[in-house]
């Protein structure tokens, strides 16, 4: 069974950092063609897509947020790190974990985590 | 372009078919995948690649790409169908793209 869980603080103010983690379980991120990433969405607004890590540590940035964001990897923790610096109030969000799989036509995200609320306010 | 494009709501009367559209160069070369979202929910992949649907997905829905554009087909829509789509693609160095969404609703 595949599971993706998040964990994040519920409250950030603006300028801080915001560490999300990603638990997993029933796969391994060493596993060939195998990634986790990070989309986010808010309420009445697109899911957006943030950073991706995959199982030979390539890694993948949401060109509009790239300098802020970085995407690490615990293979042995099954756990991945999603960093995001200077936060503001437009990041309130919830933010999803999920993995990107390797459908033999190209990738796509097969499980998700329940997502993790973050709010960005002084 | 890398961008996705989408109606942002469709509507259809229960039981009829009903087609979800997403236009974008992206597609020329990477077939549209389709996630259904429920507020309070996880997306759902409901269409994984070309016509390709994941296991426990009901038959009624299916997905094409042709040229710059990909659909998703409920076929005899039913009320637990309304939600969010959004359809996914990739660019050409596999950056994630996703489009504005559609919501859509079942009457």
């Amino acid at each position: 069974q595949i599971t993706l869980k998040e964990s994040a603080p519920t409250l950030v103010k603006p300028t801080q950092t915001l560490k999300l983690t990603c638990t997993f379980s029933g796969f391994s991120l060493s596993s060939s063609g195998v990634g986790v990433g990070w989309v986010r969405q808010t309420p009445g607004m697109p899911l957006e897509w943030l950073a991706l890590i995959y199982w030979d540590n390539d890694k993948r940035y949401s060109p509009s947020l790239r300098s802020r964001l970085t995407i690490t990897k615990d293979t042995s923790r099954n756990l991945v790190v999603l960093t995001v610096t200077n936060m503001e109030p437009v990041d309130t969000a919830t933010y999803y974990c999920t993995r990107d799989f390797w459908g033999g036509d190209g990738y796509y995200f097969d499980y998700w985590g329940q997502g993790t609320l973050v709010t960005v306010s002084a | 372009s890398s961008e996705l494009t989408q109606d942002p709501a469709v509507s259809v009367a229960l039981g009829q078919t009903v087609r979800i559209t997403c236009q974008g160069d992206s597609l020329t070369h990477y077939s549209a995948r389709w996630y259904q979202k429920r507020p309070g929910q996880a997306p759902v992949v409901v269409i994984s690649g070309e016509n390709n649907r994941p296991s426990g997905i009901p038959d009624r829905f299916s997905g094409s790409t042709s040229g710059n554009t990909g659909s998703l087909t409920i076929t005899g829509a039913q009320a637990a169908d309304e939600a969010d789509y959004f359809c996914n693609s990739r660019d050409i160095s596999g950056i994630p793209l996703f489009g504005g969404g559609t919501k859509l609703t079942v009457l």
